[in-house]
């Protein structure tokens, strides 16, 4: 597709509950980066893959957050054992080259609501 | 550290009239500067950025931004402003000398313009 694409759009899921957020990004693309947006906020950063490798994982949150990007394309942001404090819109961007001032694009984000 | 500023949470303006969106920043070495806006339900979508250079950095929709290193800020402009134009926008920063491209991002301003 033309753009980034995040998968699913909405997810509830019960306190306890693992899931597993879908990220692909726009194709070529060398950078990848997570992000959480909670409710009125701005983004933060979570984490930085560049190909396959995390680079950069010093925003997340808690040991219960793990990302992988396992081919370089597609990643995944797993949360183990969800909290309320979870409950966030979590943003994929994509950029093309690792350095100098490349802006990232955006997917719509995943909103996840723990209950 | 790296932080960005942004002191109003609503600007409101009346269509046709001008529009400024106030951003300050503060980052240890060569500024980046992105402007993102936000729709209901929507991801971010890159507006505009400054690397170096020219002051005045023009953009998408209209929009322009005036850099001023020495008062730190990166405050976004538009001359007539549009109702279609009412979003969210969010001011980010990245170290020049960070790799990778991680951006903070600010609080984020509610515009909103009325017929």
């Amino acid at each position: 597709g033309a753009g980034v694409s995040q998968s699913p759009r909405y997810k509830v899921a019960k306190r306890g509950q693992d899931v597993a957020l879908r990220c692909d990004p726009i194709s070529g693309h060398v950078s990848l980066f997570w992000y959480q947006q909670a409710l009125g906020q701005g983004p933060e950063f979570l984490t930085y893959f560049q190909n396959e490798a995390q680079l950069d994982k010093s925003g997340l949150p808690s040991d219960r957050f793990f990302a992988e990007r396992p081919e370089g394309s597609v990643s995944t942001l797993k949360i183990q054992r969800t909290q309320q404090e979870d409950s966030a819109v979590y943003l994929c961007a994509s950029s093309l080259v690792p350095s100098g001032p490349t802006e990232a694009f955006f997917g719509q984000g995943t909103r996840l609501t723990v209950v | 550290a790296q932080s960005v500023a942004q002191p109003e949470d609503q600007v409101n303006v009346a269509e046709g009239n001008p529009l400024t969106v106030k951003c300050t920043y503060s980052v240890s070495g060569n500024p980046y500067l992105f402007w993102y806006v936000q729709y209901p339900n929507r991801g971010l979508q890159f507006l505009l950025k400054y690397i170096t250079g020219d002051n005045l950095v023009k953009g998408s929709y209209g929009f322009e931004a005036e850099f001023n290193k020495s008062q730190t800020s990166f405050h976004l402009k538009k001359p007539s402003a549009l109702v279609s134009d009412s979003a969210l926008y969010f001011c980010a920063v990245r170290d020049s000398y960070n790799q990778g491209g991680k951006l903070i991002f600010g609080q984020g301003t509610e515009l909103s313009v009325k017929p």
